[in-house]
């Protein structure tokens, strides 16, 4: 199994709302990411987590959080968003916080309203 | 980090002709060069890779070169074929703390034309 599953794969979302982004990889990969992708645009690094533990976080807004339950399950809060992080939200997994290939899933395309 | 270079932006062939992509990166202790392919509506998937200590890597049609005095290393599809068509990216990690963190080039939108 060489997958990572994001859901859900669309989401429209208020300003007030809350909502959470969910990506699982079922290849013992201990390094996972969050990246998020406007159009035209390279994936652009957020966040990373390592054993579990979040080791980098790219000036993220507090309105964006992270959550690694297990090795397996990275999550991705979402709450009081603005219609400017519309985006595809890209989550990937690597095998060890090494140079090694990265597996992406689909992403979640989300549109703020 | 790493500073990278990417280009063309875009580039149209017709189907059966060759695509080269370059890219440029900064740090020379660098030793992973990877390229990824992204097709509509999904993530972006690695085709080829290449690590320091090999000039040239093939896999079918693709293959990969790397220049390390110059610190650039291309992409080149032969006899291109309207699948290939997508956005490619490079993505060094460079070395260091932050290596396993892929620094994206801006992306070559490669368009087949039958």
């Amino acid at each position: 199994d060489t997958e990572v599953t994001q859901t859900p794969k669309h989401l429209v979302m208020g300003m007030t709302n809350k909502k959470s982004l969910k990506c699982e990889q079922h290849m013992g990969h201990r390094a996972m990411y969050w990246y998020k992708q406007k159009a035209k645009k390279p994936p652009e690094l957020m966040f990373v987590y390592s054993y579990e533990k979040l080791s980098i976080n790219e000036s993220v807004p507090s309105r964006f959080s992270p959550e690694c339950p297990n090795s397996s399950l990275l999550n991705l809060h979402l709450h009081a968003l603005q219609p400017e992080d519309s985006a595809l939200y890209l989550c990937a997994s690597t095998r060890g916080a090494g140079v090694t290939e990265a597996f992406f899933g689909q992403g979640t395309r989300l549109t703020v309203v | 980090g790493e500073n990278v270079e990417q280009h063309p932006s875009t580039l149209s062939v017709q189907e059966g002709d060759s695509a080269v992509i370059k890219c440029t990166y900064s740090d020379s202790a660098s030793n992973y060069f990877p390229w990824y392919k992204q097709e509509l509506g999904k993530g972006p998937q690695l085709i080829i890779d290449i690590r320091s200590n090999v000039g040239e890597k093939k896999d079918q049609r693709i293959a990969v070169t790397l220049n390390k005095t110059a610190k650039h290393f291309s992409l080149h599809i032969t006899e291109t074929q309207p699948e290939d068509s997508a956005v490619y990216f490079c993505a060094p990690p460079g070395s260091g703390a932050g290596s396993y963190q892929l620094t994206f080039g801006k992306g070559t939108k490669l368009s087949v034309i039958p």
